[in-house]
């Protein structure tokens, strides 16, 4: 079955705590991003991979980190959490980056840094 | 810049009808992707369709329709025969282009919440 894959889906941490939230696509997807969703102000880019080792800031990178070392994985770490990442986020694939090109989400992880 | 509007916080629909939620655009582009997605209650977010800028005919999948008005930039989503199963969050999305200083992202609006009534 074509998916992309977070995990893990539930995470409560403490501020300063480094965790890294994985994401695995096994379509094998160029384009790879990462969104944050917050109320009230909607899904925001985080991050966005066109392909390995292509990595490149999206509206809101501050305190994040990726890396793209294989086409499947594309992880987001957060070095040191804090309360204002306490957020839902999703990991998104595809084929490319066209407009055309649909992006596949997966399930979310929701954090709560407290 | 781009936009989406969806103007419609809340809808409610009686099991078995049909409903249209809005959603207008704003773009400069010529070549746009328009994309809708479902999010339920469990939080995932759900590709249902997707209307290309230059597609003639409004796209359909199953249930759901998109009424895609160019000259007034709407994109318009359709579900016929509403079930309990469609109550959710509904979210209208544009892909950027592949221009200079884009980042490929999809670009919401804020979503419209449907509640199907039995």
């Amino acid at each position: 079955e074509a998916q992309v894959t977070q995990n893990p889906r539930y995470l409560i941490t403490v501020t300063g705590k480094k965790l890294t939230v994985t994401c695995s696509q096994n379509m094998n997807h160029e384009y790879m991003s990462w969104y944050r969703q917050d109320p009230g102000l909607g899904l925001r880019q985080i991050y966005y991979s066109m392909n390995v080792e292509v990595t490149d800031k999206g509206d809101v990178p501050e305190g994040y980190k990726v890396s793209r070392k294989e086409k499947r994985n594309f992880p987001l770490i957060l070095e040191s959490p804090s309360p204002n990442q306490t957020s839902l986020y999703f990991c998104a694939s595809s084929s490319e980056g066209l407009v055309k090109n649909i992006q596949y989400f997966g399930a979310g992880t929701r954090l709560s840094v407290l | 810049a781009q936009k989406i509007t969806q103007t419609q916080p809340g809808m409610f629909v009686q099991e078995k009808e049909a409903v249209t939620l809005d959603c207008t655009y704003d773009t400069s582009d010529q070549s746009y992707g328009l994309f809708w997605y479902k999010q339920p209650s469990s939080g995932e977010m759900i590709f249902l369709i997707y209307q290309g800028s230059y597609d003639e005919q409004n796209a359909t999948e199953g249930r759901y329709s998109l009424n895609f008005q160019k000259a007034r930039k709407s994109a318009n989503l359709v579900i016929s025969a509403s079930q309990l199963g469609d109550s959710a969050m509904y979210f209208c999305a544009m892909r950027e282009g592949r221009r200079s200083g884009n980042t490929g992202k999809l670009i919401f609006g804020q979503g419209t919440t449907l509640q199907v009534k039995p």
